[in-house]
C-alpha cells in the first residue's frame, strides 16, 4: 500500500521553540491531514489542507500542502508544554483504488521541557 | 455532544474466540473506518466505508470484517482472533470524501 515518511520520529525542545515536522510521499494525495494525539485518547484533527500549495493556519500551527501533492510539514510556533503528544500526517487516496483510503504517517513525538 | 463511541474500551479474549468492537457516531456523518495502532507503525487502516452498505479494505484488512447496515454503525467483526491482532484500535467518522474529524478513544484488544 502506499506509505508516508514521516520526520523526525520525535522532538525535544524547550518551551517557547518553533517545531517544525514533514511527510513525503512516493504517491500524490488529495487531502493532507495533520492529527495530534495525547496518551489514552483517540487522534485529534489539528488541520486539513485541500489543494496544492494551500497554506493553512489553526493559532500557533501552520501546515502546508506540498505542490507536488506529495508532502505536507506543520510548523507550530511558540511551543508551550501542552503540545506534548504524537503529530500523525495522514493522506487521503487520490483516486482509482486508493480513493478514500486514509495512510498515516509513523507520528512524531514531541516533547517540551518548561 | 458529537462523538464516536466505541465499546469495549478494554478486551482480553483466548485465540479463536469470535468478537465484535462496536462503534456509533451522532453526527450523521457518511464516512467511517476502522484503524489499528500498533508501536513504531503509527495508524494503518484496516476497512472503510463511503456509505451504508459500502466497504472497502484499507491496509491491513485481513483477519477482520466489517458491515454498514447503517449509517451511524461501523462493527468491527473478529471471526477468530489471534495473538498478532492485540493492538490499539480507532474507529473514525468524517464528511464524505473521508477527512475524519472524529476519532473514537480506542479499544485495547488482547488477545492470548
Amino acid at each position: 500500500g502506499q506509505q508516508l515518511n514521516q520526520s523526525p520520529q520525535s522532538m525535544f525542545i524547550q518551551e517557547g521553540e518553533d517545531v517544525s515536522m514533514n511527510c513525503t510521499s512516493s504517491s500524490i494525495f488529495n487531502t493532507w491531514l495533520w492529527y495530534k494525539q495525547d496518551p489514552g485518547e483517540g487522534p485529534v484533527l489539528l488541520i486539513a489542507l485541500y489543494k496544492a500549495g494551500e497554506l493553512t493556519s489553526n493559532g500557533r500551527l501552520t501546515a502546508q500542502f506540498g505542490i507536488t501533492r506529495k508532502d505536507s510539514f506543520l510548523n507550530i510556533s511558540a511551543s508551550i508544554p501542552s503540545d506534548v503528544g504524537i503529530y500523525f500526517c495522514a493522506g487521503l487516496g487520490a483516486g482509482g483504488t486508493s480513493y478514500g483510503k486514509l495512510t498515516f504517517g509513523q507520528g512524531t513525538i514531541l516533547t517540551v521541557h518548561p | 455532544e458529537a462523538q464516536v463511541t466505541q465499546n469495549p474500551r478494554y478486551l482480553i479474549t483466548v485465540t479463536g474466540k469470535k468478537l465484535t468492537v462496536t462503534c456509533s457516531q451522532n453526527m450523521n456523518h457518511e464516512y467511517m473506518s476502522w484503524y489499528r495502532q500498533d508501536p513504531g507503525l503509527g495508524l494503518r487502516q484496516i476497512y472503510y466505508s463511503m456509505n451504508v452498505e459500502v466497504t472497502d479494505k484499507g491496509d491491513v484488512p485481513e483477519g477482520y470484517k466489517v458491515s454498514r447496515k447503517e449509517k451511524r454503525n461501523f462493527p468491527l467483526i473478529l471471526e477468530s482472533p489471534s495473538p498478532n491482532q492485540t493492538s490499539l484500535y480507532f474507529c473514525a467518522s468524517g464528511w464524505t470524501g473521508g477527512t475524519e474529524a472524529f476519532f473514537g478513544q480506542g479499544t485495547r484488544l488482547t488477545v492470548v
